[in-house]
């Protein structure tokens, strides 16, 4: 699976949108972008998935590149709820190797009043 | 309510035992996994279950035992061979072990061994 890259933290301030970025550069053609959030201490949830197209469901958007070399998660107004840590991943299509999830340290998303 | 179930959510244990962490979904899901996570880390990948009676090793299985004799149970049992089995330990499944599905994961359960 490609390896990403995220910034350690970012702050946002309640009702502002919260952009957070992804780098994927050696993405390969049949992997999807996942992104999870973790809530401190308990078990991430899962927010939304794409291949190559934008893609927006009742929590997130999520907006991939042409290239597919980044993509960036959009909470459109951030609450203090949505306080979490932040995992981009990227997973092969169709890989029968137990759709093994690699999670990398994530972004530390603080969102301030 | 449907969802993955992990008891208890504080196990304490003394250095030596085996210990024996439940996992149980009603999602009807086939695959099964399980995850350990360190203070300020991401989750590493223990052991993960396609099917009933087949599981494989992740990145981290020295120490630790699993079984899927039924769908809707895989539990982990981390041995007294594990050097450093403190730690969150997280269980998620999915409805497929292809790509495209994502995982649900449970509340977690915290392991001290000292």
């Amino acid at each position: 699976d490609a390896k990403t890259t995220q910034p350690t933290s970012m702050d946002c301030a309640e009702g502002r949108a919260a952009n957070l970025p992804c780098n994927h550069s050696t993405i390969s053609g049949n992997e999807y972008v996942y992104w999870y959030r973790q809530i401190h201490s308990q078990g991430p949830q899962y927010i939304i998935h794409g291949l190559k197209n934008n893609e927006t469901n009742e929590m997130a958007s999520l907006i991939i590149t042409e290239d597919r070399k980044s993509s960036t998660l959009i909470l459109p107004h951030a609450t203090l709820r949505d306080t979490a840590v932040y995992y981009c991943i990227v997973r092969v299509v169709g890989e029968t190797s137990g759709s093994r999830l690699t999670f990398g340290e994530g972004t530390q998303l603080t969102v301030n009043p | 309510d449907g969802g993955i179930t992990q008891s208890p959510k504080y196990l304490f244990r003394k250095e030596g035992q085996n210990v024996t962490l439940s996992c149980e979904q009603n999602l009807n899901h086939d695959a099964m996994y399980w995850y350990r996570q360190d203070p300020g880390q991401g989750l590493r990948l223990i052991y993960y279950s396609q099917i009933v009676n087949d599981f494989q090793k992740g990145d981290i299985a020295e120490g630790y035992s699993v079984s899927r004799e039924k769908k809707e149970s895989f539990p982990l049992t981390v041995t007294s061979a594990q050097k450093n089995p403190t730690a969150f330990y997280l269980c998620a499944s999915s409805a497929s072990s292809g790509g495209g599905y994502e995982q649900y994961f449970g509340p977690g359960t915290r392991l001290t061994v000292t």
